[in-house]
């Protein structure tokens, strides 16, 4: 299995409080990305990375943020969290072959 | 932006029965995967397949991508209970190794 940890795993937080996710990878992987679940809507990207320092946006980037200051860490913040923003995430990481191999994923509730 | 529509959305089968799940887009794709999820976990890689028209066997399962490299399908031969969880199939964008998702299948097989 690829080394891939999320944290947290779960989270319970109130609208408008700023929250955090990591993600740590130790597979040297260039590309990190971050992706939401929804029911009906399958997997869609938020953000991803291409490097250290090296972001961009993806479908659904809106109230979110992300960084990257060390290849290991890809961290995903929802400055003022929303209820719409209720779902599971997940992060990948890839090498640059097509594949993408997934975290164990982080349920966050906004109330 | 590049759309993947899976079909059906739920399946519900006895175990020894067959089965197909089909992906579609408009869009041609370099590459596609398809993935499987389990609850509570990230979804994990199966195949990929890149040439147009290509089949590939993983046991019970056949994959194969359409001629045009639009579409591809997932058939299950005589399906066991671990088949079961959400099936996604995946278009590679050509960009960062970006995979658009498609809206998942999920198939549940009973004894």
């Amino acid at each position: 299995d690829a080394g891939i940890t999320q944290s947290p795993r779960h989270k319970v937080t109130e609208t408008g409080t700023p929250v955090t996710l990591r993600c740590h990878q130790t597979e040297n992987h260039r590309y990190m990305y971050w992706y939401r679940q929804d029911p009906g809507h399958g997997l869609r990207l938020i953000h991803y990375s291409y490097g250290v320092k090296d972001t961009d946006k993806g479908e659904v980037s809106d109230g979110y943020s992300v960084s990257r200051s060390k290849t290991e860490d890809f961290l995903l913040t929802l400055e003022s969290a929303t209820s719409s923003q209720t779902s599971v995430y997940f992060c990948a990481i890839s090498g640059g072959a097509d594949t993408q191999y997934f975290g164990p994923g982080t349920r966050l509730t906004v109330l | 932006t590049q759309l993947l529509e899976q079909s059906p959305q739920f399946l519900s089968i006895q175990e020894g029965e067959n089965l197909t799940v089909y992906c579609n887009s408009s869009s041609v794709f370099s590459s596609l995967q398809w993935y499987r999820q389990e609850p509570g976990e990230g979804p994990v890689l199966l195949v990929t397949v890149v040439t147009g028209g290509e089949v590939k066997k993983l046991k019970r399962l056949t994959f194969q991508f359409g001629d045009a490299r639009k579409d591809s399908s997932l058939h299950i031969t005589a399906a066991q209970p671990g088949d079961t969880g959400l099936y996604l199939c995946a278009g590679d964008t050509g960009t960062a190794s970006k995979l658009t998702f498609g809206t998942g299948t999920r198939l549940q097989v009973t004894l």
